[in-house]
């Protein structure tokens, strides 16, 4: 597709069950970031992934939180152990380059019981 | 500190007005400023971007205002439509090597009345 794509688009999930979402980026975009947004909130940095390079993670809030990506492709957010704070919609984003214009997924809506 | 959803601040306007939407950021160094529209149940949507090198920066019926020296960045919407209900937020780079790496103001509630 043309747009960043994500999967699910909502999630319920029982407490201290893991959860698995996933991002497809624009196609040719190097450049991944995932993002929070709480209810009625601005966007949290999560996560940021360039190429090859080293993900920058110093946005994840937990060890029950990580994110891996496969090459230039697809991205998957894990959430361990969920707590009812994890409600949140969960955003993807790509970018051409590092320093290229930020394009947003749809998102993925969690919410934990 | 984050205010919650009913504290957001909110802008009403009539079909055919301007809007202006304002944000204070807070890092000197940040050098990249992004504003998005924010519909509900959907993704953040790119509206117009600017770099520190510049002051004004135009787009269609959009002007975003950047002044470094008290921090502060507007969003000004012609001819307000609509469809431009929404929410805005602004962002700023905070992450040097990277424009992704942002922080995000809590967002303006724009309402347009027909």
């Amino acid at each position: 597709g043309a747009g960043v794509s994500q999967s699910p688009s909502n999630k319920v999930t029982e407490k201290g069950k893991d959860v698995e979402l996933r991002c497809d980026p624009i196609s040719g975009h190097t450049a991944l970031y995932w993002y929070r947004q709480r209810l009625g909130q601005g966007l949290e940095f999560l996560i940021y992934f360039q190429g090859n390079s080293a993900p920058d993670k110093s946005g994840l809030p937990s060890d029950r939180f990580s994110a891996e990506r496969t090459g230039e492709s697809v991205s998957t957010l894990t959430i361990q152990r969920t707590q009812q704070e994890d409600s949140a919609v969960y955003l993807c984003a790509s970018s051409r380059g590092q320093l290229d214009t930020i394009y947003f997924g749809e998102g993925s809506w969690l919410t934990v019981v | 500190g984050e205010s919650v959803g009913l504290h957001l601040p909110t802008l009403s306007v009539q079909e055919g007005d301007n809007s202006i939407i304002n944000c204070a950021y807070s890092n000197s160094a940040s050098d990249y400023f992004i504003w998005y529209k924010q519909e509900s149940g959907k993704g953040p949507q790119f509206i117009i971007d600017i770099r520190s090198n510049m002051d004004k920066r135009q787009g269609q019926r959009v002007t975003v205002l950047l002044n470094k020296t008290v921090k502060h960045l507007s969003l000004q919407i012609a001819a307000t439509q609509p469809g431009d209900s929404a929410v805005y937020f602004c962002a700023e780079n905070s992450g040097g090597t990277s424009y992704g790496k942002l922080t995000f103001g809590q967002g303006t509630i724009l309402t347009v009345h027909p």
